[in-house]
């Protein structure tokens, strides 16, 4: 069985400003994917970032980046430069290549940004 | 490429009743998956389909479940004999066949109130 945990339910940051949500993990399986989804209020789930876990390299999309660290199996997400449209429920995600193609979620965190 | 399309958005029914939705992937993308949201908890899996064979089924599916993808394009999940506790956001999601992507895009949802 795969877990992910997200211990924060709730975060907030200043508007411009940095800020880090934290996500732990837990698989048996060598090769997986991790995710992170942003669902704001209207309840649309959107892809924030993917990383590979084979990849070392950190994945970045513009503002989002990861910090993936693969033996403490944990991945956090940074968000720089915080806009108020980045205020939404942030999910963290797995997937794992030797289960069924399911994601399975964090229970999230929920990020308000401050003007 | 229109994204994932869900129909009904919202479905208000008395217990007892059937229900069923409806799901649209994205039109390149053979893998489709069913997932249960309840507010303020991430999405759990239910079911998923290659192609039209539904290969993996949760066991939050119940017998009263039923999900089908007759030609491998749009698929229905139906509730029978609804309760109370179905009550909840069911999200449809699709990725495409390239294996090492394997990133599901979810559409907005299908909100079930079972009064």
């Amino acid at each position: 069985a795969q877990t992910v945990t997200q211990s924060q339910p709730e975060m907030s940051v200043q508007e411009a400003e940095t800020v880090t949500l934290s996500c732990t993990y837990d698989t048996s399986e060598s090769d997986y994917y991790l995710f992170w989804y942003k669902q704001p209020p209207s309840r649309q789930m959107i892809l924030v970032i993917r990383q590979e876990a084979y990849k070392q390299q950190n994945a970045t999309e513009n503002r989002f980046s990861v910090n993936f660290q693969k033996a403490a199996k944990s991945f956090s997400l940074k968000i720089s430069d915080s806009q108020l449209g980045d205020a939404a429920m942030y999910f963290c995600a797995l997937i794992s290549s030797g289960s069924a193609r399911q994601l399975t979620f964090g229970s999230g965190t929920q990020l308000t940004v401050l003007p | 490429d229109t994204g994932v399309s869900q129909n009904p958005r919202h479905k208000i029914t008395k217990r007892g009743q059937n229900v069923t939705f409806r799901c649209d992937p994205i039109s390149e993308h053979n893998r489709l998956y069913w997932y249960r949201q309840t507010l303020g908890q991430g999405p759990e899996f239910l079911t998923y389909f290659q192609n039209e064979a539904q290969l993996e089924k949760s066991r939050l599916l119940s017998d009263r479940f039923s999900a089908e993808r007759p030609k491998g394009s749009f698929s229905t999940l139906e509730i029978q004999r609804t309760e109370q506790g179905d009550s909840a956001m069911y999200l449809c999601a699709s990725s495409s066949r390239d294996r090492r992507t394997d990133t599901q895009y979810f559409g907005p949802g299908t909100r079930l109130t079972v009064l």
